[in-house]
């Protein structure tokens, strides 16, 4: 079958760094995305790894590592804003269609 | 300003009575979808549609219809709503299926 886990909540402090791990088993593989939602929004789009390695954007990077089936986001200089949640999808399957997660919950303490 | 737009906003409605939600977006993309959010679980997909006049079932079709006769427009009908159709809907769009999709606001629906 096709799985997604994330850890359901997490708790970090402003200005501190924090990484959610997202792990994954599809049938196929065609790419990794990240996505922000604030309670009540609509998800906007953060990041995508298709291939292994890093890819940094600002205050957030993600990781890829395709035979672990293994991703993470790192948020750096954790602001207040930064608190939401943090949806990770693969596209796999047969069809290629995107395969969510339920999200991580992210608390940021002043 | 490109966007993704959503009619209503918010709904409550009674069961059996039937109701659209509208989804619109500008950017001249090919793949539209419907995503159906509830607590504790991912994102599912309702339909979806690779270009005008295709449509295609997602995880969690039943109960719901689409169509697709321009390519801004992908209108989600539910024919005879039922409580457990009590959900946060999105639509989302995308230049093509495997491209980044990007998210309406969200309409939230109460079915009593």
């Amino acid at each position: 079958g096709q799985n997604i886990d994330q850890p359901t909540e997490m708790t970090a402090t402003e200005g501190a760094i924090v990484q959610i791990n997202c792990t994954y088993q599809t049938s196929g593989f065609n790419g990794l995305f990240w996505y922000q939602q604030h309670a009540g929004e609509a998800p906007t789009f953060l990041s995508y790894n298709v291939l292994d390695g890093l890819e940094e954007k600002g205050r957030f990077s993600s990781f890829l590592s395709r035979s672990k089936g293994y991703s993470y986001l790192l948020l750096k200089e954790l602001q207040m804003k930064d608190s939401a949640s943090y949806l990770c999808a693969v596209r796999g399957g047969s069809n290629y269609q995107l395969i969510w997660g339920a999200g991580t919950k992210l608390i940021i303490k002043p | 300003e490109a966007q993704v737009t959503q009619n209503p906003r918010y709904l409550i409605t009674v069961t059996g009575k039937k109701l659209t939600v509208t989804c619109s977006q500008n950017m001249n993309h090919e793949y539209m979808s419907w995503y159906r959010q509830d607590p504790g679980l991912g994102l599912r997909q309702i339909y979806y549609s690779m270009n005008v006049e295709v449509t295609d079932k997602g995880d969690v079709p039943e109960g719901y219809k689409v169509s697709r006769k321009e390519k801004r427009n992908f209108p989600l009908i539910l024919e005879s709503p039922s409580p457990n159709q009590t959900s946060l809907y999105f639509c989302a769009s995308s230049l093509s299926f495997l491209e980044t999709q990007y998210f309406g606001p969200g309409t939230r629906l109460l079915v009593l």
